[in-house]
């Protein structure tokens, strides 16, 4: 088990170019989230999968963010047409399903948007 | 009714001293409370969480308070040490629904001077 992990740490790209970011989650999770986080902020909640289907998508999550967990294990989040406020950290989060469903982070992919 | 609320938003306490950082919320749904540690740079880790059912829980120096009626929680941290510098977020979950998802508070900034 090597916990939640992100690829990659950092990210920097001119307004208008696409992003993707990797998340593996812990092996045996089935649930796994994507938050955003800026400077000061506490993380929010931008969609979670369980297995292979995005079962919730915040409000905050517009047309130009998609994410995908095809086969239920790796999962990516691609961000369009980058806009200056789409810098921020993107964590990526599993747990499993049942009482002990406690929520692991990975340490995140931070993106800067010039 | 989603929202979770922290203060305060920075503290400074002196080694050896207790840390106490409060968070309200309004959704009598939530059913799972977990405090995040952060530290610059780093994704959130799990520290402590307590469940409705119980008002106090206890792991080291670490301690949970639960007012369910009142729909507060405030984390304490006896014996704070420098190394106890990082930021701490609240959060609240509801299980069995929404996937767990968490909704985090504000963030407080804690500083332990030595």
């Amino acid at each position: 088990d090597t916990g939640v992990s992100q690829d990659p740490r950092h990210k920097i790209t001119k307004r208008g170019q696409n992003v993707t970011f990797r998340c593996d989650p812990i092996s045996e999770h089935n649930r796994l989230y994507w938050y955003r986080q800026t400077l000061g902020q506490g993380p929010e909640f931008l969609t979670y999968f369980q297995n292979e289907a995005q079962l919730e998508k915040s409000r905050l999550l517009s047309d130009r963010f998609s994410a995908e967990r095809p086969k239920g294990s790796f999962s990516t989040l691609e961000i369009q047409r980058t806009e200056q406020g789409d810098s921020a950290m993107y964590l990526c989060a599993s747990s499993s399903t049942g009482r002990e469903n406690t929520i692991y982070f990975g340490e995140g992919s931070w993106l800067t948007v010039v | 009714q989603q929202q979770v609320k922290q203060s305060p938003q920075s503290l400074i306490v002196q080694k050896g001293g207790i840390s106490i950082i409060n968070c309200a919320y309004e959704n009598t749904a939530f059913d799972y409370f977990p405090w995040y540690q952060q530290f610059p740079g780093k994704g959130p880790a799990l520290l402590i969480a307590i469940r409705p059912d119980v008002s106090e829980k206890k792991e080291g120096r670490f301690t949970i308070s639960f007012n369910k009626s009142a729909k507060q929680f405030s984390l304490h941290i006896m014996d704070s040490q420098p190394g106890d510098s990082a930021t701490y977020f609240c959060a609240a979950s509801t299980i069995y629904n929404q996937g767990g998802k968490l909704i985090f508070g504000q963030g407080t900034e804690l500083s332990v001077k030595p």
